[in-house]
């Protein structure tokens, strides 16, 4: 029962470089998100999902892509990484009780 | 935007004193949660209030909710070293996504 598992927890990538970063939760979350966190700030939403097949922009969402092609998944993909998208990647899913989130992805683009 | 902002942003205190730690936002919302986060960790719940609901206790927690005010407060009554970490409020604002917005967070520091 590991609850919201993030791979990989850490990457570095040059400049117009992509990379996928997965999210997997074993608990049946309907809906599910990615935040990004920078230094010093609290979380900004990216992308989130409502249900298997099903995905809608968040706050912050240019320059990243999401699926949802299983319910217990959700992958979010940089088409070619900028420094600006150096952060920490965090996803949640959620019961109406709260969120449980992963332990993050610390991503750094050089 | 950030809907929630944290006040103070940062809090030291000495184990065994209480931290309050202040939450305001600005839209109506459903209701309020209160996050921690540990140094290089993600956040984890600590506990949500309903906009119809004014206290709610968890153990060391007691949370406050004035909606007329647009404001929350967290109390971590007997503080201890290990209480060490980042608190955020976060408001779901009844959205049909159960849509988070969370506050910059307080930086609290207990000193044993």
């Amino acid at each position: 029962n590991a609850g919201v598992t993030q791979t990989p927890k850490f990457r570095v990538l040059k400049t117009g470089q992509s990379m996928t970063l997965l999210c997997a939760q074993d608990m049946n979350h309907e809906y599910m998100y990615w935040y990004r966190q920078d230094p010093g700030m609290g979380l900004r939403l990216i992308h989130y999902s409502v249900g298997e097949g099903t995905t809608a922009k968040g706050e912050v969402p240019d320059g990243y892509n999401v699926s949802r092609l299983k319910k217990q998944n959700f992958l979010l993909g940089l088409e070619s990484a900028a420094p600006s998208q150096t952060s920490v990647y965090f996803c949640a899913s959620t019961t109406p009780g709260g969120y449980t989130f992963g332990s993050g992805t610390r991503l750094t683009v050089v | 935007s950030q809907q929630g902002e944290e006040d103070p942003q940062a809090l030291s205190i000495q184990e065994g004193e209480n931290a309050t730690m202040n939450c305001s936002y600005k839209t109506s919302i459903n209701n309020l949660q209160w996050y921690r986060q540990n140094s290089g960790r993600g956040l984890v719940h600590l506990i949500l209030i309903r906009s119809n609901e004014r206290e709610k206790h968890s153990g060391r927690l007691r949370v406050t909710l004035d909606t007329s005010k647009k404001s929350s407060s967290l109390l971590i009554t007997a503080s201890r070293a290990a209480d060490t970490a980042s608190y955020f409020c976060a408001t779901d604002a009844n959205n049909a996504g159960n849509m988070l917005t969370f506050g910059g967070g307080t930086r609290l520091m207990v000193k044993p």
